[in-house]
């Protein structure tokens, strides 16, 4: 079965400081992955997703993550966090040649932006 | 273009009562799900939806039933709710199993 790792459970940043969040998974075949971001009080939304192509993606509000196959990982990062960047955010993956395999979540990172 | 709806809000229960969860969604998707979130523990599948008339068991199916007798609508159900069942449970949709899951606003359920 496939499993999303987010070794990070809890991020403190000040603003304007680097972030990179980790993600791994354990499925070899191909996948598609996705980073998702949590604002509080709110809905998951979409921040980035990769299905084929140039592995770098970039996304919404300055984020962007690399895919590494060889490391089974796809890291979100983004150059200057902002406090508006408080939230959850979570990796998910799924494996398109698997069948209908529904989204696997990490448990998610609460990334926080102090002043 | 309301996206995925939740019905309802929040709710207190009672140990043993049971009640039905209702999402809806506008974006013709055919894919449906719901999940749990619980504190450190992200988001866990609890049934999933193929397509009008199917259901499916996700990773924690048990004590929850699902219907999805008209393609816009996803309703979960309790039977005899308990204490483990406190959660918040999000619905979503897609438009194939693979692409993008759309959120709804959440439902914070509270069993006393």
């Amino acid at each position: 079965a496939q499993s999303v790792s987010q070794h990070n459970h809890h991020v403190i940043l000040s603003e304007a400081a680097s972030l990179e969040l980790g993600c791994n998974y354990s499925y070899g075949g191909t996948v598609n992955l996705f980073w998702y971001v949590q604002y509080p009080g709110q809905h998951l939304q979409l921040l980035l997703k990769y299905f084929s192509g140039d592995p770098l993606v970039k996304g919404i509000k300055g984020f962007e993550a690399e895919f590494i196959k060889s490391k089974f990982s796809f890291n979100l990062r983004k150059p200057s966090v902002q406090w508006s960047d408080t939230a959850e955010y979570f990796c998910a993956v799924n494996a398109p040649l698997s069948g209908n395999t529904p989204l696997v979540f990490g448990k998610g990172t609460r990334l926080s932006v102090i002043a | 273009n309301a996206g995925v709806t939740q019905t309802p809000k929040f709710r207190v229960l009672k140990t043993g009562q049971s009640m039905t969860l209702l999402c809806a969604q506008d974006m013709n998707h055919e894919y449906m799900y719901w999940y749990r979130q619980d504190p450190g523990m992200g988001l866990r599948l609890i049934h999933y939806s193929v397509g009008e008339g199917t259901t499916a068991k996700g990773e924690v199916p048990d004590g929850y039933n699902v219907s999805r007798l008209k393609k816009q609508n996803f309703l979960l159900g309790l039977e005899s709710a308990a204490p483990s069942q406190t959660s918040v449970y999000f619905c979503a949709s897609s438009r194939t199993g693979l692409e993008t899951q759309y959120f709804g606003p959440g439902t914070r359920l509270l069993v006393l």
